[in-house]
């Protein structure tokens, strides 16, 4: 079984549509996050989340928001989509704070 | 503040050479180290951790060791193989910070035959 995965794992869309990417663990796990690999590999954290609290990266515009309908859930849905925000797209999931485990992304691409 | 700085690749090294990926951090704690390695097509993955000061870490033939003195760990392999090509990424979590997790850039290392 796998233990985070994210659907799909593709996304090609045109400019000014809404998406939404799915994650879900199978860990256990109380906190999840969501991250963006750009085309040169660097990773930036867009969110952290357990039932108690929400952490946003405050550079992450709010056409982007995380939604959570229980702890084993947290989907990403994106608003008016933008050439810029064409990029990997990774879920992960952790205990508190500990080794994060990482889905195989959603590679998407906004034409 | 936290931050992980990590030699710039890309890396291209023959079938059996020896690896070293430079990794060294700034945190305002006693921080956890860890390395990530992503395949293509694929997510990340721990590698490796140390948790504390002297600690080795090491999966796969891949070391590191956890240097409080010069705030480095580096990645090393005494002979890598083709199936090592990947992204390789040092990371720290600091309890100071909630044990946020800091990324590194990534290291892309390829391996010819």
């Amino acid at each position: 079984d796998t233990a985070v995965s994210q659907t799909p794992k593709y996304l090609v869309t045109q400019m000014g549509n809404d998406k939404s990417i799915k994650c879900e663990q199978n860990l256990g796990h109380d906190t999840m996050y969501w991250y963006k690999q750009d085309s040169k590999k660097f990773l930036k954290i867009m969110f952290s989340y357990n039932n108690k609290e929400l952490i946003i990266n405050e550079t992450v515009p709010n056409r982007f928001s995380p939604k959570s309908p229980d702890k084993a859930h947290l989907n990403l849905h994106i608003n008016s989509l933008e050439l810029g925000d064409s990029a990997v797209y990774f879920c992960a999931s952790s205990q508190g704070k500990n080794i994060q485990y990482f889905g195989a992304g959603t590679r998407l691409s906004v034409l | 503040g936290n931050s992980v700085t990590q030699m710039e690749g890309p890396v291209t090294l023959s079938e059996e050479a020896f690896l070293t990926i430079n990794c060294t951090y700034t945190a305002t704690g006693y921080p956890s180290l860890f390395w990530y390695v992503q395949y293509p097509g694929e997510g990340l993955q721990l590698l490796l951790k140390a948790t504390k000061a002297d600690d080795k870490g090491s999966n796969k033939g891949f070391e590191a060791t956890y240097r409080k003195e010069t705030t480095s760990f580096h990645l090393e392999k005494g002979s890598v193989q083709v199936s090592d090509s990947a992204v390789y990424f040092c990371a720290l979590s600091d309890k100071n910070t909630g044990n946020q997790f800091y990324f590194g850039t990534g290291t892309s290392l390829t391996v010819i035959p």
